[in-house]
């Protein structure tokens, strides 16, 4: 089984729909990340999370909110999807401080598609 | 802006070639770079590169660290098809999180 899934893995909505991307891991990781990748603009973080209480944005948080629902789960929204939106969308885990690698391991992706 | 930028932005190559990736960043201070591999899914790690000077290789990949040129390359001999993707680095700029480059578009043509 994934250590990180993301659901879902494809979606397409329209203008102005409220969306809800689900992102659940079984690493034991405290920090949680999500980022979106745009041709041409590579990886942006959009929010992380170092614990349950503990929520930041990141470059690009504007038009997104998130829930930090338990260490395992951290789930994205756009309250009010905008075409500008489609995108794929990554969420990510580190142990970075809690382990050796510093390293971060992504989920499969989701595929957003807003018309 | 604290940004990392990657060249050449893609690259065509015949298998059998070697090939360079650049990555540039503008600060001195960080604590460690990574580059990721991502065919038609996501990231997956290559490498972290914490010290300067100190190559890291994992079979016909390689890559260093140097932090006086604020820079790091990812190389990778007697490339295959199998290498095709996209190449991408990220430099934590502190609190725990990570800037990341647009990327470099490898592909490798039998």
């Amino acid at each position: 089984d994934a250590d990180v899934t993301q659901t879902p893995r494809n979606r397409i909505t329209k203008t102005g729909k409220r969306i809800m991307l689900e992102c659940s891991q079984t690493k034991g990781h405290d920090r949680m990340y999500w980022y979106r990748q745009d041709p041409g603009l590579g990886l942006r973080l959009i929010y992380y999370s170092f614990d349950v209480k503990d929520i930041n944005k990141g470059e690009i948080s504007d038009g997104y909110s998130v829930s930090r629902q338990a260490q395992a789960k951290f789930s994205l929204s756009l309250e009010s999807a905008i075409p500008n939106q489609t995108a794929l969308y990554f969420c990510a885990t580190s142990d970075w401080g809690q382990g050796a690698t510093d390293t971060q391991y992504f989920g499969p992706g989701t595929r957003l598609t807003v018309l | 802006e604290d940004k990392v930028v990657q060249s050449p932005l893609s690259l065509v190559v015949h298998e059998g070639d070697t090939v360079t990736l650049n990555c540039s960043y503008e600060v001195t201070n960080f604590r460690s770079l990574l580059w990721y591999k991502q065919e038609k899914k996501a990231p997956t790690f290559l490498f972290m590169l914490t010290s300067s000077g100190i190559e890291k290789k994992s079979g016909r990949l390689s890559s260093i660290l140097d932090k006086k040129e604020l820079s790091s390359i990812l190389n990778i001999t007697a490339t295959q098809t199998g290498d095709s993707a996209i190449y991408l680095c990220a430099r934590d700029s502190g609190t725990y999180k990570y800037i990341f480059g647009t990327g470099t578009r490898l592909k490798v043509l039998a």
